[in-house]
């Protein structure tokens, strides 16, 4: 049973806009969120992060957002670039071990 | 980049033979992770280590052993390879387990025929 998901398999967005990447979840212990971009034939590579004592976490570009009550969260990227394009995961850990449960990704593409 | 090496990058391989991958990090980080990936699944754990010789399953744990004798180094073996175990595997490494980022390396591609 997938802990967390991105029902959106691809984004597509033009050069200069924000891109808007969402994730949800449904394990009620996770504490910790994180978002991924992942280009073909490479490791995933970490982007942001953010704790559940927060709502909003920001760097650069990148701001991710957290709706605890929700359960949901999301990463906005702007200005998008074409160099953005890449698939992004979102991923999730809690106290209750060490465990991190990934989403299946979502695929952007920025149009130039 | 964190230090992290997988190997070999590429190995195809018959049903029914043993498989071993190898993962060495330099960043002397206490947990390491085994992941693959597989289309519409996203990144699944496999198994975890969090010390030397300290290790656990994850959530797609069947079929797969892990070891961990020295804190640098984490293989992923498949003792008796399936044509489901087809899939590209990650190696991951975090300094302070759930509350800290993980870092990746770059895969190993793994094809059963």
């Amino acid at each position: 049973d997938q802990q967390v998901k991105q029902n959106s398999p691809s984004l597509s967005v033009q050069e200069g806009r924000i891109s808007i990447l969402n994730c949800d979840y449904t394990n009620s212990m996770f504490d910790y969120f994180l978002w991924y971009k992942k280009y073909p034939a490479e490791g995933p590579t970490f982007l942001i992060s953010i704790s559940s004592i927060k709502d909003k976490n920001e760097d650069g570009r990148f701001t991710v957002f957290l709706n605890k009550s929700a359960k949901h969260l999301s990463l906005h990227i702007v200005p998008s670039q074409p160099g953005d394009s890449a698939v992004y995961f979102c991923a999730a850990s809690g106290t209750a071990g060490n465990q991190f449960y990934f989403g299946t990704g979502t695929s952007l593409t920025v149009i130039p | 980049d964190a230090g992290i090496t997988q190997s070999p990058r590429h190995k195809v391989t018959e049903t029914g033979t043993p498989v071993t991958l190898r993962c060495h990090q330099t960043e002397n980080h206490r947990y390491m992770y085994w992941y693959r990936q597989d289309p519409g699944h996203g990144l699944r754990l496999i198994h975890y280590s969090y010390g030397v010789k300290d290790t656990d399953k994850g959530e797609v744990s069947d079929g797969y052993s892990v070891s961990r004798s020295k804190t640098e180094d984490f293989l992923l073996t498949l003792e008796s390879a399936t044509s489901s175990q087809t899939s590209v595997y990650f190696c991951a490494i975090s300094d302070l387990g759930w509350n800290s980022p993980l870092h990746f390396g770059n895969g190993t591609r793994l094809t059963v025929t």
